[in-house]
């Protein structure tokens, strides 16, 4: 049981480049999120699933897409990077609704955008 | 707008004292809490939660309390160890929804 998988670990990117963050879970949890973490900051909502096909904006979804076409995988799109999108991203899952439901957290994935 | 604040970016303390760590929320539908651990090249962890019909929850080592007339938590730990050196975020949420809204996060070093 690997819990919460994130790929790339690091990654740079150019201004204007293009990136997919994949996200895995192995538990068979309906709720995946989004987060960004910038330096002094908590986490921030990007974008949210509640289950395959249904995703909803969170508090910070703008330069970012997702898609949820199964349980497990929960993949972050970023088109035209900008500075703005250097942060910590990291991404969760719960069983059912996340508010009082345990998220459980990937290890991020550290994007520098130059 | 920021929601949840932790007011203090870091603490530090001797093994085998207390550790109290403060958050302050200003949204008063918020009626869940909970306080997540982070330790370095790591994702959060969850620690402990309390609900707003409490005003305590213990776990072991740590206890959180709940002041809603202040709207203000605080997380005990007791005695703090070298391990428990990490980044803790304060969270809350409104029970009918999904999204949890974060602190800035307090770095506390526990000093052996």
């Amino acid at each position: 049981n690997a819990g919460v998988t994130q790929t790339p670990k690091f990654r740079i990117l150019k201004i204007g480049q293009s990136m997919t963050l994949q996200c895995a879970q192995d538990m068979n949890h309906n709720y995946m999120y989004w987060y960004r973490q910038d330096p002094g900051m908590g986490l921030k909502l990007i974008y949210y699933s509640v289950g395959a096909g249904i995703t909803d904006k969170g508090e910070v979804p703008n330069g970012y897409n997702v898609s949820r076409s199964t349980t497990e995988d929960f993949p972050l799109r970023l088109e035209l990077a900008a500075p703005s999108q250097t942060s910590v991203y990291f991404c969760a899952s719960s069983y059912s609704r996340g508010g009082t439901d345990t998220q459980y957290f990937g290890p991020g994935t550290r994007l520098t955008v130059l | 707008d920021q929601q949840v604040k932790q007011n203090s970016p870091s603490l530090s303390v001797q093994e085998g004292r207390i550790s109290i760590l403060n958050c302050d929320y200003t949204n008063s539908m918020f009626d869940y809490f909970l306080w997540y651990k982070k330790y370095p090249a790591e994702g959060p962890t969850f620690l402990i939660s309390i609900s707003s019909i409490k005003d305590k929850n213990e776990d072991g080592r740590f206890t959180v309390f709940l002041n809603k007339s202040a709207k203000h938590l605080s997380l005990h730990i007791v005695p703090s160890q070298p391990g428990d050196s990490a980044v803790y975020f304060c969270a809350a949420v409104k029970t009918s929804g999904s999204r949890l809204t974060f602190g800035e996060g307090t770095q506390l070093t526990v000093n052996p």
